[in-house]
């Protein structure tokens, strides 16, 4: 059975820093691109990151460029978000996301597995 | 980026209606569309991709259709668990993906 955890939310300080990890189990996790998906208090789906399955290559939202960073480690099936400079507008559920199906170096950019989401909070 | 526009914002519906929400990109997306269907304090779960195709065990009142900038998302007959909000994706251009702004499906 696939399973996405996410871990490391919590409360931080406005300019403070937070890493959220993402344990994957079930799968051959090595073999598919990663993404991260967040979304705000009441709002909808805004999508943040993604890695390609070996980690050579990253995308990030303008919204988190230079202050995110995206990271694996294919030997602990572990998605990473580092995340730095926050403010109130990172508060929100982050949500890591497999692709529905990845051949070679090419995944869907669909998502069919979730994690649970994990809850950052960016207040003083 | 294409901007997706997802219309109404909600819609009231009794259950055993139908419903039909639609959703559109700000330019063409060719079949490379998602929906999603999401509950209170649920992630998002995967209902239709490549505009049409029912995802794994979605039940046959989901349907999808559309290509280019408009599609839409028709549910049969709604179900007690139908009531939720729902999401489009494009995935056609990336970076980066980008979702509608969602419907919610309510009870009337």
């Amino acid at each position: 059975e696939v399973q996405l955890v996410e871990s490391g939310g919590g409360l931080v300080q406005p300019g403070g820093s937070l890493r959220l990890s993402c344990a994957a189990s079930g799968f051959t996790f090595s073999s598919y691109a990663m993404h991260w998906v967040r979304q705000a208090p009441g709002k909808g789906l805004e999508y943040v990151s993604a890695i390609s399955s070996y980690g050579g290559s990253a995308y990030y939202a303008d919204s988190v460029k230079g202050r995110f960073t995206i990271s694996r480690d294919n030997s602990k099936n572990t998605l990473y978000l580092q995340m730095g400079s926050l403010s109130a507008e990172d508060t929100a559920v982050y949500y890591c996301a497999r692709p529905s199906y990845c051949s070679g170096t090419s995944c869907t950019r669909f998502f069919d597995y979730w994690g649970q989401g994990t809850l950052v909070t960016v207040s003083s | 980026e294409i901007v997706m526009t997802q219309s109404p914002a909600a819609l009231s519906v009794s259950p055993g209606e139908g419903a039909t929400l639609s959703c559109r990109a700000s330019q063409s997306v060719s079949g490379n569309l998602a929906w999603y269907q999401q509950k209170p304090g649920q992630a998002p779960r995967l209902l239709i991709y490549g505009a049409s195709t029912r995802a794994t065990g979605i039940p046959a009142r989901f349907s999808g259709s559309g290509s280019g900038t408009e599609f839409t998302l028709t549910i049969s007959s709604l179900q007690s668990e139908d009531f939720a909000i729902y999401y489009c994706q494009q995935y056609n251009n990336w970076p980066p993906l980008t979702f509608g702004g969602g419907t919610k499906v309510e009870i009337k």
